[in-house]
């Protein structure tokens, strides 16, 4: 089975500056997951999508980040405008249907931005 | 917030078994625990998932106290690639039964040759 793949690996930008990360689940995951995670720290939930609805964006700054996933399948992750401390691995993930007992999320590798 | 406690850093001679201690004194009884863990550059990594009793797959053993206020992650045979960090999880229930994974800042375990 294909893992949930993400791009680009690597994003570097300066402040201000916008970008966009994009994320390909599991086939046959419904529930998708953007993380955010600074150095030293551990991954901080930024949005659930339950299909292509969302569940869950109260962590998300939503002054300068949004996210969509329009047919329920691909992700995307937008910054506009950046700042220093959005410098972090933003982790995408997904499980099959969120339902107890399932066996946990599939994370992608992350996309690491620097924003200079 | 995260609902568990772990050490910041452990360090594991090769080959022995590595036991990764986490507090949840305050997790409710329909909460699982998980145990992920991260490799540098990479995402995070599934381990096991248990609700009372103690679990074992390929990778690793959980054992949950009694009580449910702490577990114990055991990699039974430890080797340089386990080297890691280790998250602790209870699972935070949202809507519809859908799940949220929150995060602390997990265990640094250093597997020493």
């Amino acid at each position: 089975e294909a893992g949930v793949a993400q791009s680009p690996r690597y994003k570097i930008i300066e402040k201000r500056q916008s970008v966009a990360f994009w994320c390909n689940p599991i086939s046959g995951h419904a529930t998708l997951y953007w993380y955010q995670q600074i150095l030293g720290q551990g991954p901080k939930l930024l949005i659930q999508f339950q299909n292509n609805g969302v569940v869950d964006d109260s962590q998300l700054p939503k002054d300068r980040f949004s996210a969509e996933r329009l047919k329920g399948v691909d992700s995307t992750l937008k910054i506009q405008p950046a700042k220093l401390e959005d410098s972090a691995v933003y982790l995408c993930a997904s499980s099959l249907d969120g339902m107890r007992g399932r066996d946990g999320y599939t994370f992608g590798s992350g996309t690491r931005l620097t924003v200079v | 917030d995260a609902k568990t406690t772990q050490p910041t850093s452990m360090d594991c001679a090769e080959g022995r078994a590595a036991n990764l201690p986490c507090n949840h004194s305050t997790i409710s009884g329909n909460e699982y625990v998980y145990w992920y863990r991260q490799i540098h550059s990479q995402g995070p990594q599934y381990i096991i998932h248990g609700l009372k009793n103690n679990e074992t797959n390929e990778m690793a053993s959980l054992i949950i106290t009694e009580d449910r206020k702490s577990s114990t992650l055991i990699l039974p045979h430890a080797t340089l690639r386990d080297t890691a960090v280790y998250y602790c999880i209870v699972r935070v229930d949202l809507n519809f039964g859908n799940e949220k994974l929150t995060f602390g800042t997990g265990t640094r375990l250093t597997i020493i040759p």
